[in-house]
């Protein structure tokens, strides 16, 4: 099956500071979203994007099909940014599944 | 627009018993996924039911079953539980395939 790998696994950021997250996939999809899980555990769905640019505030995220990758841009971080951010994925070879990497957790010090 | 709910928002129970779990998607939505995450681990592919059928399961033992009514709800059934069954288990919806997933807040599930 298709496999999604994030990077970095942690990043530890000073309150103001920007972060860049990446998210590689081995095959074509057609789905491609972003979520942040906050410590209660519910996932936010951030940004339906399959290709192309999109930004919401100071979030924003691109991803380039033809390349296997997307990347999720957080700007002026906040305290209230801090969880783990989830890739998730549907090839276009299958079963219509959300397939998830295995997440960036994101620490925002005060 | 109310999102997707779940429910109980915790349940625990003893090992060798069933749990139900359940969920409703959102209005308009024909497709329900569900996901489980354990402690520390990602989130793992349960069962995908659409128009009242099941149309795909990950790879979990046949204990873990579930059902779609005709208003599209649906329950997830864990039987003969075991303890590294807790977990948080999520249920997202979708309008059709190819589109947005949505998931709800998660059933925190205790097995002691």
């Amino acid at each position: 099956g298709i496999q999604v790998e994030q990077s970095p696994p942690d990043l530890i950021l000073q309150e103001g500071a920007n972060s860049t997250l990446r998210c590689n996939f081995s095959d074509s999809v057609n789905n491609l979203q972003w979520f942040h899980q906050n410590p209660w555990g519910q996932l936010i769905n951030l940004f339906y994007i399959p290709s192309g640019t999109k930004q919401n505030g100071r979030l924003s995220a691109t991803t380039v099909a033809t390349e296997r990758y997307s990347l999720l841009y957080i700007s002026s971080s906040q305290t209230t940014d801090s969880g783990v951010y989830f890739c998730a994925v549907v090839s276009n070879f299958g079963n219509e599944k959300l397939t998830f990497g295995t997440g960036t957790r994101l620490t925002i010090i005060p | 627009e109310a999102g997707v709910t779940q429910s109980p928002t915790h349940l625990i129970k003893t090992r060798g018993q069933q749990a139900t779990l359940r969920c409703s998607p959102i209005s308009g939505h024909t497709s329900v996924y569900w996901y489980q995450q354990a402690l520390g681990l990602g989130l793992q592919f349960l069962l995908w039911y659409d128009e009242g059928e099941e149309r795909n399961r990950g790879n979990f033992p046949p204990r873990f079953s579930g059902r779609q009514f005709p208003n599209y709800s649906s329950e997830l059934n864990v039987n003969a539980l075991e303890l590294e069954d807790s977990a948080l288990y999520l249920c997202a919806s979708s309008f059709t395939t190819g589109y947005g997933y949505t998931f709800g807040s998660g059933t925190r599930l205790t097995v002691v």
